[in-house]
């Protein structure tokens, strides 16, 4: 089954830098990868997706990318703010739906 | 998006008994909904894979006859956990995906807190 890595385990950055996190997943199957911001004891809401087809995507201050040679991919957040601090999740699935997640970044925003 | 609802949000059980836990799509028709559970400050693992009109597909490690899943139409999926243990307790968290809309963007429902005392 799918298996995805996902680092770091936490991250701070000053306000206004960027933040970077990463993944990688071991099924060459996979072909669909979400990336999740939850706040403490919410459920998880997307904020960007990639598809397998797709090598890089962006939507104003967030940016995923996707190198499918070498099963990783990437979450971009630049100009960060402090509402952006939150646990966020990458994701990858098959064909069949199944998410698996990875164990999550903790980022933490100071002004 | 699409609107997936759980019910209930919280709940306090005493151990021993069973509490189940309802995910209905609102908005749209959902053949496959997933059961993830989460414990605190842990990644959501999923549990299993729910499917209208026949039996659920459980992850490894997860026990069949402790949750029990029923998928009865295309817009309720629910959870059971029977017998509820205190390690059972736990944020439990289904979710969907609009079957007219092929593998896109799974919706989340709110979660449940299951507290067994």
């Amino acid at each position: 089954g799918e298996n995805v890595e996902q680092h770091p385990s936490t991250l701070s950055v000053q306000e206004g830098d960027s933040a970077v996190i990463k993944c990688t997943y071991s099924d060459s199957a996979s072909n669909y990868f979400p990336w999740y911001k939850q706040e403490l004891g919410k459920r998880p809401q997307l904020i960007i997706d990639i598809r397998s087809n797709v090598g890089e995507k962006k939507d104003q201050r967030i940016a995923v990318t996707l190198n499918k040679t070498a099963k990783h991919f990437s979450l971009h957040i630049t100009e960060t703010q402090p509402e952006d601090s939150a646990v966020y999740f990458c994701a990858a699935t098959d064909s069949w739906g199944k998410l698996q997640f990875g164990a999550g970044t903790q980022v933490v925003v100071t002004p | 998006g699409a609107v997936v609802s759980q019910h209930p949000s919280r709940v306090i059980c005493k151990s021993g008994t069973s509490v189940k836990i309802e995910c209905r799509s609102l908005d749209f028709q959902a053949t496959t909904m997933f059961w993830y559970r989460q414990f605190p400050k842990q990644s959501l693992m999923l549990m299993a894979t729910s499917n209208e009109g026949s039996k659920a597909t459980y992850e490894q490690g997860v026990e069949k006859d402790k949750f029990l899943i029923n998928h009865a139409s295309l817009t309720l999926s629910t959870l059971t956990v029977t017998s509820a243990h205190p390690e059972d307790s736990s944020f439990y968290i289904c979710s969907a995906r609009d079957i007219g809309q092929g593998n896109t963007e799974a919706f989340f429902g709110q979660g449940t807190r299951l507290t067994v005392v």
